[in-house]
């Protein structure tokens, strides 16, 4: 069965870039949509935006420029940037894959990776 | 952006018991668009319930998913210790705005 791992490091400062990976084991990245979502302590989860395996992405509007997805199909491997964090970007990362077909759910997740944002 | 909002917060029973947990959405939601997932401690969440009322694969027929419109619920009979877990809902609306509610808290007394 399909199983991802976030990456990263926990410790990003205010201003810089915070970079994740999702590794994927037990299948591929082929013919999947890729998603990240996080979970500020205490709120409630947020949809970050998602990645298709073919490349093409969609995020979250009020993350405006701030966020990049991209995959590595050699590496089977997918990530998230997020530009100019500050501490509201601090929260556990998820990623995870989605079916978007007659219906939308989440079918895979990751266990999650905290991340906090201080200097 | 359509708000779901989780009611109760937290609901403790005894094992054996009937757990009804409710989702109600700010706009009428399709219901292929809307699910419920498990998240145990330490664990990866979960997927139960797609389609608001389909269980995923290898989820146990005590987990059922009902409603429509505004207003699912997820019923958890028989209740086990394993079932202690915040439950989440989840809706998806055109174009690409994926939503989730604040979560019910499931312990056993």
């Amino acid at each position: 069965q399909v199983q991802l791992t976030e990456s990263g490091p926990g410790l990003v400062a205010p201003s810089e870039t915070l970079s994740l990976t999702c590794n994927v084991s037990g299948g591929s990245l082929s013919n999947h949509y890729w998603t990240w979502i996080r979970q500020p302590a205490g709120k409630r989860l947020e949809w970050l935006g998602r990645i298709f395996s073919s490349g093409s992405t969609y995020y979250k509007p009020s993350l405006g420029s701030r966020v990049t997805m991209s995959l590595d199909t050699s590496a089977n491997h997918f990530s998230l940037q997020l530009r100019s964090v500050t501490a509201a970007d601090t929260a556990v990362y998820y990623c995870a894959r989605a079916v978007e077909t007659f219906h939308y759910y989440i079918d895979v997740w990751g266990k999650g990776t905290t991340v906090t944002v201080s200097s | 952006e359509i708000v779901l909002t989780q009611s109760p917060g937290t609901l403790s029973l005894s094992p054996g018991d009937t757990a009804t947990l409710s989702c109600r959405a700010s706009q009428a939601v399709s219901v292929s668009y809307f699910a419920w997932y498990q998240h145990r401690p330490g664990q990866a969440p979960r997927l139960l319930i797609y389609g608001a009322s389909s269980r995923a694969t290898g989820i146990p027929d005590r987990f059922s998913g009902s409603g429509s419109g505004t207003d699912f619920t997820l019923t958890i009979s028989r209740l086990e210790p394993e079932d202690v877990a915040i439950y989440y809902c989840q809706q998806y609306s055109p174009p690409r705005m994926w939503t989730f509610g604040q979560g019910t808290k499931v312990e056993i007394k």
